[in-house]
């Protein structure tokens, strides 16, 4: 079984803060995703990874930045949190030839 | 422009009853077409996918879809709702390279007793 885990599930961090999202999947996987979501808004693709060192910005990558070094580990960087960057963020990630993604179980970020 | 729609935010349904959740996308080639389902404080699972082949496709827990390609439409549907079958429920369409994937906005189903 594919498995995608995140470094917590629940994080409160102040306004200011450098917050640090981690990600890590084990099915040697090429592309990796972080989105954030949001109700009434869906899944929305921050940025995305399609190979080590490798970064595209998705839909709405302001305020975020991502580190890819080692192939299994997806980092998502808010460099200087901010109240509307409350949210559950979600990884995941697929591989060339495996078309549906792998999410895991979420990160709920409260900024205060 | 890739868009997927789900026109209903919310649907509530008694257990036993049908159920049919609609899905409407624009893509520019041939898609392929996924249905997660998130229960509450959870990440995403794959109900279902269509690549190819028969329209009709059957996934997890009971649930099938079928992909129009006339009517641009992936509806999920299930015969008799479960309890536990209360969640959001997400369409989405994906690129064949793996790196393209655009998600709805999501149908909260609500299950009654």
């Amino acid at each position: 079984d594919v498995k995608v885990t995140q470094s917590s599930r629940y994080l409160v961090k102040r306004t200011g803060e450098k917050v640090f999202l981690e990600c890590v999947q084990d099915m040697d996987h090429e592309n990796m995703f972080w989105y954030r979501q949001d109700p009434g808004l869906g899944l929305r693709l921050i940025y995305f990874s399609y190979d080590v060192k490798m970064k595209e910005k998705g839909d709405i990558p302001e305020g975020y930045s991502v580190s890819r070094e080692k192939k299994e580990r997806f980092s998502l960087i808010l460099e200087s949190a901010s109240t509307n960057q409350t949210s559950m963020y979600l990884c995941a990630s697929t591989g060339i030839s495996i078309y549906e993604q792998y999410f895991g179980p979420g990160t709920r970020l409260t900024v205060t | 422009a890739q868009s997927v729609t789900q026109p209903d935010i919310h649907i509530t349904v008694s257990e036993g009853a049908s159920l049919e959740l609609r899905c409407n996308y624009s893509y520019g080639a041939t898609p392929y077409l996924f249905w997660y389902v998130q229960s509450p404080g959870q990440g995403l699972q794959l109900l279902l996918k269509y690549f190819s082949g028969d329209t009709l496709v059957q996934g997890i827990k009971g649930f099938e879809a079928e992909f129009k390609r006339s009517q641009s439409s992936f509806n999920l549907r299930k015969p008799s709702v479960h309890w536990s079958d209360a969640a959001e429920y997400f369409c989405a369409v994906g690129a064949f390279t793996g790196n393209q994937f655009y998600f709805g906005t999501g149908t909260s189903l609500t299950v009654i007793p």
